[in-house]
């Protein structure tokens, strides 16, 4: 069966731009997370979706948004890009919500220039 | 609003010693506290997690202790090895319907 898998695996972005984010849960699972980690610091609550619907957000700003497609894969969308933008993003899937495992993706590398 | 403190930010221990990491949070209403190792540039990995029906989880080498009256729980590694050496993160959670928030993460150097 296959991980949590996200796509690009890198990406180059320069300030003001718009960057694209994209995970597949594990099949089954309907919830998925997205978690900022800039270098060095722990993992920032972004966005979680369940069966389509935003569920919760984390303390960040309008232009971080996204959306979960009716196969349960979800879209991170970041606007107007800035330099500290630069982390590690991660998208994370569950089979219940936050009462089971999460699992991981390995992430994308967001580097704004 | 919710939040967990994770102590302490770096631990060095002897191969063989046991590290113990404490996290406190702030949401009376949490009832699931994963644990998660990061290796350098992987992706974090679920290493143990408890409820708050138990007090105590235990898989090998390592154990899981919570207290709800205090709101803390901690991670005890006994005998290390180097290959324990990564960045531990505890969460927390009221389930279903909400979000894991995670520590700031503790980073755990084993020495040989």
């Amino acid at each position: 069966e296959a991980g949590v898998t996200q796509s690009p695996t890198h990406l180059i972005k320069t300030r003001g731009q718009q960057a694209t984010l994209r995970c597949s849960p594990i099949s089954g699972h309907t919830s998925v997370y997205w978690y900022q980690q800039a270098l060095g610091l722990g993992l920032q609550f972004l966005l979680w979706y369940d069966e389509g619907e935003e569920r919760n957000r984390g303390n960040f700003p309008p232009r971080f948004s996204g959306r979960q497609f009716p196969n349960y894969s979800s879209e991170l969308n970041v606007n107007a890009l800035e330099l500290e933008d630069s982390a590690l993003y991660l998208c994370a899937s569950s089979l219940e919500g936050a009462r089971t495992e999460a699992f991981f993706g390995q992430g994308t590398r967001l580097t704004v220039v | 609003g919710e939040n967990v403190e994770q102590h302490p930010s770096t631990l060095s221990v002897q191969e063989g010693d046991s590290a113990v990491i404490k996290c406190t949070y702030s949401d009376s209403a949490s009832n699931y506290f994963p644990w998660y190792k990061q290796e350098l540039g992987k992706r974090p990995q679920l290493i143990i997690d408890i409820r708050s029906n138990v007090g105590e989880k235990k898989d090998q080498r390592i154990a899981v202790t919570l207290n709800k009256t205090a709101k803390h729980f901690s991670l005890h590694i006994t005998e290390t090895q180097p290959e324990d050496s990564a960045v531990y993160f505890c969460a927390a959670s009221r389930g279903s319907s909400y979000k894991l928030i995670f520590g700031s993460g503790t980073r755990l150097l084993v020495r040989p």
